[in-house]
């Protein structure tokens, strides 16, 4: 299986301030078709998973712009540019270009 | 719009096993993955396996061949997750999740496995 590590794994941030976070595969993620499939997905406190950025850079729809994505082969970053209070939440990005599917630990985002 | 509606909450006993379901609407249900995926009380997110509803064909984690079974209606644009042989590990919230992607959540179904 594909292991997904995460850094931080906790990031208190100031209001208005940027926040990024590293995800890193143990496996080139580039898929047969020629597709990198990996995800970031925020997860508010009681809420399910929700969708940001897809294919490592694409934003889903009804992102806000703050959140943008970036990386290639096995290492990848989430940013945030200025950090509201709506994102406090765990962040995981998560691999699906191979089967199982796998999800990094995840990065918890609150206010300092 | 897309949306995903899970049944409710389970408790079961040990050895039972629960059933699942999740009724997609929206979108063209035989067009994309359902998948899988279980998050145990404070912990993460773990795949559990995916259905592709045109085919049925299915795809099961490791960790839980022999345990699980992925079913779909496509008559209702339902799909289901079976998990057999329930312990209390077992006990995690369930979510089926649209496509590869990921794109769309349902709500979650807690399952509580308790003697």
């Amino acid at each position: 299986d594909i292991v997904m590590t995460q850094t931080p794994l906790s990031s208190p941030v100031t209001l208005g301030q940027p926040a990024s976070i590293s995800c890193r595969s143990s496996q080139n993620l580039v898929h047969s078709d020629g597709n990198t499939y990996l995800s970031w997905l925020q997860q508010r406190p009681g809420q399910p998973p929700r969708l940001l950025i897809y294919k490592i850079s694409n934003r889903f729809s009804g992102v806000p712009d703050r959140f943008s994505g970036s990386g290639a082969g096995t290492d990848f970053t989430l940013k945030i540019s200025r950090v509201e209070a709506e994102d406090v939440g765990v962040y995981y990005c998560m691999q699906a270009t191979q089967f199982p599917f796998t999800f990094g630990p995840g990065t918890k985002v609150d206010i300092k | 719009q897309v949306q995903l509606v899970q049944s409710g909450a389970e408790v079961k006993k040990p050895g039972a096993s629960v059933k699942v379901s999740c009724k997609a609407s929206g979108y063209t249900f035989t067009g994309y993955l359902i998948q899988w995926v279980r998050q145990a009380p404070g912990q993460g997110l773990q795949c559990m396996g995916w259905i592709n509803p045109n085919s049925g064909g299915t795809n099961y984690a490791q960790q839980f061949q022999g345990r699980v079974t992925m079913t779909r209606d496509t008559s209702i644009s339902t799909a289901y997750m079976e998990l057999s042989g329930l312990r209390s590990d077992d006990t995690a919230v369930y979510y089926c999740a649209k496509g590869r992607g990921s794109d769309y959540w349902g709500q979650g179904t807690l399952v509580t496995v308790s003697s």
